[in-house]
C-alpha cells in the first residue's frame, strides 16, 4: 500500500536556524511529489513540487530515491514560515496522498 | 485566479441528519476533490470527481456520497451524520493532465452534535 510518513508533528525552532521537515513515502513507480502548506487562517496551497526544482520561500526539497525521502529545507527560518506542512505523492493519476503534517513553529 | 468555494465555514448538524456540503470553482478544472482534515491524520481523499457524473471513492468514502451535476459543482452528501464525522472538510480542484496542481477551498468545519 501506499504510504507517506512524516514522523515530526510538531516542530519548533529559532529565528534563524535552519529548518529540515522529513517526509518518507513508499510508493511503487516514480511518483511526483509536492509540498503543501497552510498558515494560519488560510487556504492549504502549494509550496514546491519536486519537478520544478525550484526554491520557493527560501525552501528546497530534494528526492532521494534510494531513502525514498523527500525533505523540505530552508537554511534560515522566518517567523512567517510558521505553518503547518504537507508532503504528498501524486499517485497513479490525480490523486494525491497527504501525510499527517508537520507543524513549524519557528520563534523569536 | 483559481476560486475554489464552499458554501459554508462553520456547520452545527444533529446525528442522523442529512448533510449537503456544495463547492463551486470558476476556473474550468475537470477534476474535483473532497478531502477531510483531521489532527495527526492530515488529509484523507474521500472521494474524486474526474468529468461531470463520474466518481471514484477515495480513501475513505464510507458514509458519503457524491455528486456532480455540473461541471464547477461538486457536492459531499453525509447520508446520516454521525459524530464521528466532525471535521474539516476540504474541497479542491485541479486540471485533467496528471501532477497538477490542486487548488482548495477556505473549508468547512462540521460539528454533528
Amino acid at each position: 500500500a501506499q504510504r507517506v510518513t512524516q514522523p515530526e508533528k510538531l516542530l519548533s525552532v529559532f529565528k534563524g536556524a535552519p529548518v529540515e521537515l522529513k517526509c518518507n513515502y513508499s510508493y511503487s513507480g516514480s511518483p511526483e511529489l509536492f509540498w503543501y502548506v497552510q498558515y494560519s487562517r488560510q487556504r492549504l496551497q502549494l509550496l514546491l513540487r519536486h519537478i520544478s526544482r525550484e526554491s520557493i520561500k527560501g525552501f528546497t526539497a530534494d528526492l532521494n530515491k534510494g531513502e525514498t525521502s523527500f525533505h523540505l529545507k530552508k537554511p534560515f527560518a522566518q517567523e512567517e514560515d510558521s505553518a503547518m506542512y504537507y508532503c504528498a505523492p501524486n499517485n497513479a493519476g490525480n490523486m494525491l496522498t497527504f501525510g499527517g503534517g508537520t507543524r513549524l513553529m519557528v520563534k523569536p | 485566479d483559481v476560486k475554489v468555494t464552499q458554501s459554508s465555514r462553520y456547520l452545527v448538524k444533529r446525528t442522523g441528519e442529512k448533510v449537503f456540503l456544495e463547492c463551486v470553482q470558476d476556473m474550468d478544472h475537470e477534476n474535483m476533490f473532497w478531502y477531510r482534515q483531521d489532527p495527526g491524520l492530515g488529509l484523507r481523499l474521500i472521494y474524486f470527481s474526474y468529468d461531470v457524473k463520474m466518481k471514484e471513492k477515495g480513501d475513505i468514502p464510507e458514509g458519503y456520497s457524491v455528486s456532480r451535476e455540473k461541471k464547477e459543482r461538486f457536492s459531499l452528501i453525509l447520508e446520516s451524520a454521525s459524530t464521528n464525522q466532525t471535521s474539516m472538510y476540504l474541497c479542491a480542484s485541479s486540471p485533467q493532465a496528471t501532477g497538477n496542481e490542486q487548488f482548495f477551498g477556505p473549508g468547512t468545519r462540521l460539528t454533528v452534535l
